[in-house]
């Protein structure tokens, strides 16, 4: 199925560093919505998006949805041992979820 | 948000066998959406179920294979049927709230 280009694949960080990964589409999405997932465990909703060129926060996370509405971005800011995971991006356009590729980010002590 | 229990966890199944994943959630919902996490990548969905009316399969994904049942609002069945070694993923069960999709903790399949 249809998949949405998510970078980075991976990313290699120190504790405190702030992190930005972002999703794009060739395709509209009416929602954006961005997963964490943690190993042995179903991705967990982080933050979601419904409106062109909004920006949303939710705690040190912040995220925006593009306003072509082709794509989104997802910052962590001063990242932390727990933040450590798989990011996936989602958009919605109508019933169905198309998933991004997923970034996987790692905290290098 | 919408509370997803799956069962089981975990199993590892022979190859030719079938397993059967339940997916109850606490609230009652029109429809849910199976899909597959194959290691290391994304998830990719498998098929819709609607209470009442057979499920909608995604291109790739047959009835034959990952039969579904939905026999009431809260509770749906996969079964991965004459399974084989690459039919090793986690299964994953999900529901929308308004517009955002919720998610099981997810079913992880190994077949030997």
């Amino acid at each position: 199925g249809q998949q949405l280009n998510q970078s980075p694949q991976s990313m290699f960080i120190q504790e405190g560093e702030d992190v930005s990964m972002n999703c794009t589409s060739s395709s509209i999405f009416n929602t954006w919505l961005w997963y964490k997932q943690d190993p042995g465990e179903g991705p967990v909703l982080l933050i979601a998006l419904y409106k062109a060129g909004e920006l949303t926060s939710n705690g040190r996370l912040t995220a925006q949805f593009g306003i072509t509405r082709k794509d989104s971005f997802l910052n962590i800011s001063a990242s932390i041992p727990s933040d450590v995971g798989i990011y996936f991006c989602a958009g919605r356009g109508n019933e169905k979820l198309t998933f991004g590729t997923g970034t996987r980010l790692t905290i290098i002590p | 948000s919408a509370v997803i229990s799956q069962k089981p966890s975990r199993d590892i199944c022979q190859r030719g066998t079938s397993l059967t994943i339940q997916c109850q959630v606490d609230s009652q919902v029109t429809m849910m959406f199976w899909y597959r996490q194959q290691p290391g990548q994304s998830l990719t969905l498998i098929a819709t179920a609607n209470q009442g009316s057979e499920a909608t399969y995604e291109s790739g994904f047959v009835i034959d294979k990952f039969p579904i049942s939905r026999p009431n609002l809260t509770f749906s069945t996969l079964t991965v049927s004459n399974m084989s070694p690459e039919d090793s993923s986690i299964y994953l069960c999900s529901v929308y709230q308004v517009t955002e999709a919720f998610f099981g903790q997810g079913t992880r399949l190994t077949v030997v």
